[in-house]
Order: C-alpha cells, then sequence, then structure tokens
C-alpha cells in the first residue's frame, strides 16, 4: 500500500496571507491527524478529523482550520500567517486508535 | 504542554554500541509508542508497548514501561549508523491524539 501523501512538500509565505496543506491517508485509513513541530514546541497535536468530523482539536487558535473529504484525504489551512507559524506540518492517518502513520511533512517558511 | 519528556536530549555513541533513552509521562496510558524521525523528516513508527505490558522486543529495539513510575525506556542494540536520528516517545491522552516528548537525538559515529 502507498503510504501518507502530502503536499506540498515545501512552501515558502509571507506573513498575512494563507496557506492550504494537503493529506491523503493510507487507502483504508479513516482518521487522520495533523501536528505542528517546531524547535521550540516540539511536535503538538492540531486535530484530527473522522468520517469528515472533527473529533479532536488541540490547543490552536482558530486561524488554525481543517477538513476531511469523503475519500479521507484531508486539508488543513492556515490563515493570516505569523512568524510563528513556520513549522514542519506532519499529518498521519490510522484504522485504530494506536498506531499512527506519519506522511513526509510539508515545510511551511513563512517570511 | 507535552506529555512526555525524554532523557537524554542528545546521545553519541560508537557503531556497534547499544543506545538506552528514557521517557517520562504524566497522565495514565492505554499505550505508549516509539517513533524515529530522520533529519526533520516524517516520523517512523518503531513499536508499541500496552499498559499492561512490561516489555517488548522488535528486532533490536527493546521497550520496557514501568507505570508505576510513569516512565519507558528503549534500547536500541549493537548500533548502526543508520540508527542517527531523533527518537520520540508518544502517549495516548485521547483516541487518535498522541502527545510527544521532546525527543533523543542520536548520533552514531562510524
Amino acid at each position: 500500500k502507498a503510504g501518507v501523501t502530502q503536499t506540498p512538500r515545501y512552501l515558502i509565505k509571507t506573513r498575512g496571507q494563507q496557506v492550504t496543506l494537503s493529506c491523503s491517508p493510507i487507502s483504508g485509513h479513516r482518521s487522520v491527524s495533523w501536528y505542528q513541530q517546531t524547535p521550540g514546541q516540539g511536535l503538538q497535536f492540531l486535530f484530527e478529523y473522522f468520517s469528515e468530523t472533527q473529533r479532536n482539536k488541540g490547543n490552536f487558535p482558530g486561524r488554525f482550520s481543517g477538513r476531511q473529504f469523503s475519500n479521507s484525504r484531508s486539508e488543513m489551512n492556515v490563515s493570516t500567517l505569523e512568524l510563528g507559524d513556520s513549522a514542519l506540518y506532519l499529518c498521519a492517518s490510522s484504522l485504530a486508535p494506536d498506531t499512527q502513520y506519519f506522511g513526509p511533512g510539508t515545510r511551511l517558511t513563512v517570511l | 504542554s507535552q506529555q512526555g519528556e525524554e532523557d537524554p536530549q542528545a546521545l553519541s555513541i560508537q557503531e556497534g554500541e547499544n543506545a538506552t533513552m528514557n521517557c517520562s509521562y504524566k497522565t495514565s496510558i492505554n499505550n505508549l509508542q516509539w517513533y524515529r524521525q530522520n533529519s526533520g523528516r516524517g516520523l517512523v513508527h518503531l513499536i508499541l508497548i500496552r499498559s499492561n505490558e512490561r516489555e517488548k522486543h522488535s528486532g533490536r529495539l527493546r521497550v520496557t514501561l514501568d507505570t508505576s513510575k510513569k516512565s519507558s525506556s528503549l534500547l536500541i542494540t549493537a548500533s548502526r549508523a543508520a540508527d542517527t536520528a531523533s527518537y520520540f516517545c508518544a502517549t495516548d491522552t485521547d483516541d487518535y491524539k498522541l502527545s510527544f516528548g521532546a525527543g533523543t537525538t542520536v548520533t552514531v559515529r562510524a
């Protein structure tokens, strides 16, 4: 089976812009989670979707949002970008509530 | 805030030596997992240990879990250059929601 794919892999934006990242889960996986990784805060949970519904959300401002489509693909959106949003954004999919399989990540740089 | 804390933050060993890293966490868990990350790439799942297990092996990996002390350790035996990476422990604070430690960076010298 193909693994989790994320697009784009790299992105450069300027402050105030918005960005959309995409994640395609492993075939058959209906749960998709998003994480932000920064040198200062480490890996932090953003949100989790299952069957197009957000089931869980981390402590991030409302500028961070996501959605999931009927084919389980997911997107996350960050509006009004700030310098501190520069990070590696990781998507993970899972079949059961234990092991999560991660994609290669999208490296976002905000200038 | 992070649930887990890893120790040490960094580790440098010679090829062939063993590497041990520890993870402590704060709240009760269903399971604990270890992941590897190579140079800012995605995380690779290594091993999962459930709260009712004390020890688990997978190839050159050995994981222990002590729920009374809220701690776990990961041992990599006979390390190789390819083991150079960051290692993270993760606990499930909620279904499908993982809380990660800060990670241990392991460098294996040839």
